[in-house]
């Protein structure tokens, strides 16, 4: 009964190749997120969608592209990886888009060789 | 231009050593503070939400309490099993409804 969900877990590409990693809530939340995490531990917010609207965009390079099919749903797709791309990712989800808890997903550690 | 700051780094206890972890934050206008723990190779897991100086909140041997500037979590006599990193986040009015985490406390409880 996971509650938030990623795909993949780990993720080890090549500097110039287009991935992807997907989210998935079971919450019936309205608000998903999509967090990186640097080798640091710094959790910073790249994207937020509010019923599948963007609604934070936080000043992140264009390669990166989040999409929302759906509001259960969050992908992230990311251009031309680089080695400053390896971070752990983490999708997160909440009841809306004010000030209420997050619940987060358990993570997709992309490594760029 | 931290907005979140935690102290200490890191923290390494004796079972049953109670201790104090604190989170300010520099940005006036907060709309609520949260407190997560995190696992090694896990996503943050949520404990408590604060909206207001004052206000305490409690779970287990954690107890988070909150003033104008800062935040405390106060850990009672700790065991093993809560050795892990304890995040801080606020959302502030200034910064809409986003979440900025501090950079985290290790705690490592030995027994």
């Amino acid at each position: 009964d996971t509650a938030v969900s990623q795909t993949p877990k780990y993720l080890v590409t090549q500097m110039g190749n287009d991935k992807s990693i997907k989210c998935e809530q079971n919450l019936g939340h309205d608000t998903m997120y999509w967090y990186k995490q640097d080798s640091k531990k710094f959790l910073k917010i790249m994207f937020s969608y509010n019923n599948k609207e963007l609604i934070i965009n936080e000043t992140v390079p264009n390669r990166f592209s989040p999409k929302s099919p759906d509001k259960a749903h969050l992908n992230l797709h990311i251009n031309s990886l680089e080695l400053g791309d390896s971070a752990v990712y983490f999708c997160a989800s909440s009841r809306g888009g004010g000030v209420y808890e997050q619940y987060f997903g358990p993570g997709t550690r992309l490594t760029v060789t | 231009e931290d907005q979140v700051t935690q102290s200490p780094e890191a923290l390494r206890l004796q079972e049953g050593e109670s201790s104090s972890l604190n989170c300010s934050y520099t940005v006036s206008g907060l709309r609520g503070l949260f407190w997560y723990r995190q696992d090694p190779g896990k996503g943050p897991e949520f404990l408590f939400t604060l909206y207001s100086a004052g206000e305490e909140k409690e779970k287990e041997r954690l107890k988070a309490t909150l003033t104008k500037k800062e935040s405390f979590l106060h850990i009672t006599a700790p065991k093993p099993e809560d050795s892990a990193t304890y995040l801080c986040a606020v959302i502030l009015e200034a910064a809409g409804n986003k979440l900025t985490f501090g950079g985290g406390t290790r705690v490592l409880v030995k027994p």
